[in-house]
């Protein structure tokens, strides 16, 4: 099956300071996924990723598709206190053309801001 | 505005002993999923519905069972429970064609004694 391997595990920063993580997997992807887990939480969507080279802002966030299909990075700029969570990256797995939804998910990028 | 409901959220079983958790969603969505999540794994799909009286296995089925008889549940049943399945469940659903924005419920944090 897919592998997705997110770098660096974890990461303590100071508030206002930018943050940068990535994910490679060992296949071609057509899609990369970005999410986010605050404390307690379940996922929740940040951006998504359809085509190879395609840089996407959602706020503070940009993310960006490689152009290799393997490899996918998310930037966020001058860090606050709410970005503290899990960042996983993902991809829609598909067998045949159909997904119906089904996920991979990397390991995941714990982020700690202290203020 | 309720999106995906899970409960319970928290439960202590011993080995051996069963348990259901259910997820109810109320946004009409199609599709529904049971993850389960370890640290340093991310989360690991169990099972999934495409609608109502429908199921399939996902990456780590095994000891798990579930059920989908109303299109606004999906139940996750732990038969005979084992410290393997000590772990945070996520049910999340979405509707079809829209498979890249999974709604995610806020989890049930299970341990198996």
């Amino acid at each position: 099956g897919q592998q997705l391997n997110q770098s660096p595990q974890s990461m303590f920063i100071q508030e206002g300071e930018d943050v940068s993580m990535n994910c490679t997997s060992s296949s071609i992807f057509n899609t990369w996924l970005w999410y986010k887990q605050d404390p307690g939480e379940g996922p929740v969507l940040l951006i998504a990723l359809y085509k190879a080279g395609e840089l996407t802002s959602n706020g503070r966030l940009t993310a960006q598709f490689g152009i290799t299909r393997k490899d996918s990075f998310l930037n966020i700029s001058a860090s606050i206190p709410s970005d503290v969570g899990i960042y996983f990256c993902a991809d829609i797995f598909r067998a045949g053309g159909t997904s119906y939804g089904k996920l991979t998910f990397g390991q995941g990028t714990i982020l700690t801001v202290h203020p | 505005n309720a999106g995906v409901t899970q409960t319970p959220k928290f439960r202590v079983l011993k080995t051996g002993q069963s348990m259901t958790l259910l997820c109810a969603q109320d946004m009409n969505h199609e599709y529904m999923y049971w993850y389960r999540q370890d640290p340093g794994m991310g989360l690991r799909l169990i099972h999934y519905s495409v609608g109502e009286g429908t199921t399939a296995k996902g990456e780590v089925p095994d000891g798990y069972n579930v059920s989908r008889l109303k299109k606004q549940n999906f139940l996750l049943g732990l038969e005979s429970a084992a410290p393997s399945q000590t772990s945070v469940y996520f049910c999340a659903s979405t509707n079809r064609g829209k498979d890249e924005k999974l709604f995610f419920g806020s989890g049930t944090q299970l341990s198996v004694l």
